[in-house]
């Protein structure tokens, strides 16, 4: 049973350019959730998504940000026009239906220069 | 009210001993209390983790300690070696809310040969 699955591992981008994080959760599992880790600093929920519904976007930056979970394929963390404080490491946790166990996949570091 | 706070920022133990890592919270609906263990470069990984039923928990050399009314939870990694060696974050989350996690700061743990 494959774990939770991000692409791509690592993601350069200028200032300025769009950034796509992509999330495959483990097999079963029907909610998806993203968090942002900044260098030395704890992870910060950003946002919590079901199969076509975004649940909780609390987190989430009001500006720049947005994120989908089609019926179909991954989930994916946009990132409109990136400012150097975007970079950081992301990662998306799947978990299954009704349960609150949460597994996390290896994220996504993102480097703006 | 949303916060839970992590200690100690760092901890240093000699293989074999003991490694305690406190976290304490506000919010009396949290209703799940998990610890994930991160490599460098890795994603967390669910190590244990608690519901306020009940007062400990154990699996293998990690043991998690539960205080309700001092609104408290702790990490106990019993002869600890230095495959340990990692950060260490507390979570909670209340399943009513679509059980997103709050994290603690982070504890990076270094056990010595």
């Amino acid at each position: 049973n494959a774990g939770v699955m991000q692409n791509p591992r690592h993601l350069v981008r200028r200032r300025g350019q769009e950034a796509r994080l992509r999330c495959s959760p483990m097999k079963g599992h029907s909610h998806v959730y993203w968090y942002r880790q900044l260098p030395e600093e704890g992870l910060k929920f950003m946002v919590y998504l079901q199969k076509e519904n975004i649940i909780d976007e609390s987190g989430m930056p009001k500006e720049r940000f947005s994120a989908e979970f089609p019926k179909e394929g991954p989930s994916i963390l946009r990132i409109q026009q990136v400012v150097r404080g975007d970079s950081a490491a992301y990662f998306c946790a799947s978990s299954p239906y009704t349960r609150d166990e949460q597994y996390f996949g290896p994220g996504t570091r993102l480097t703006v220069t | 009210q949303q916060q839970v706070k992590q200690s100690p920022q760092s901890l240093i133990v000699q293989k074999g001993g003991i490694s305690i890592i406190n976290c304490a919270y506000e919010n009396t609906a949290f209703d799940y209390f998990p610890w994930y263990q991160q490599f460098p470069g890795k994603g967390p990984a669910l190590l244990i983790a608690i519901r306020p039923d009940v007062s400990e928990k154990k699996e293998g050399r990690f043991t998690i300690s539960f205080n309700k009314s001092a609104k408290q939870f702790s990490l106990h990694i019993m002869d600890s070696q230095p495959g340990d060696s990692a950060t260490y974050f507390c979570a909670a989350s209340v399943k009513t809310s679509g059980s997103r996690l709050t994290f603690g700061e982070g504890t990076q743990l270094t056990v010595n040969p």
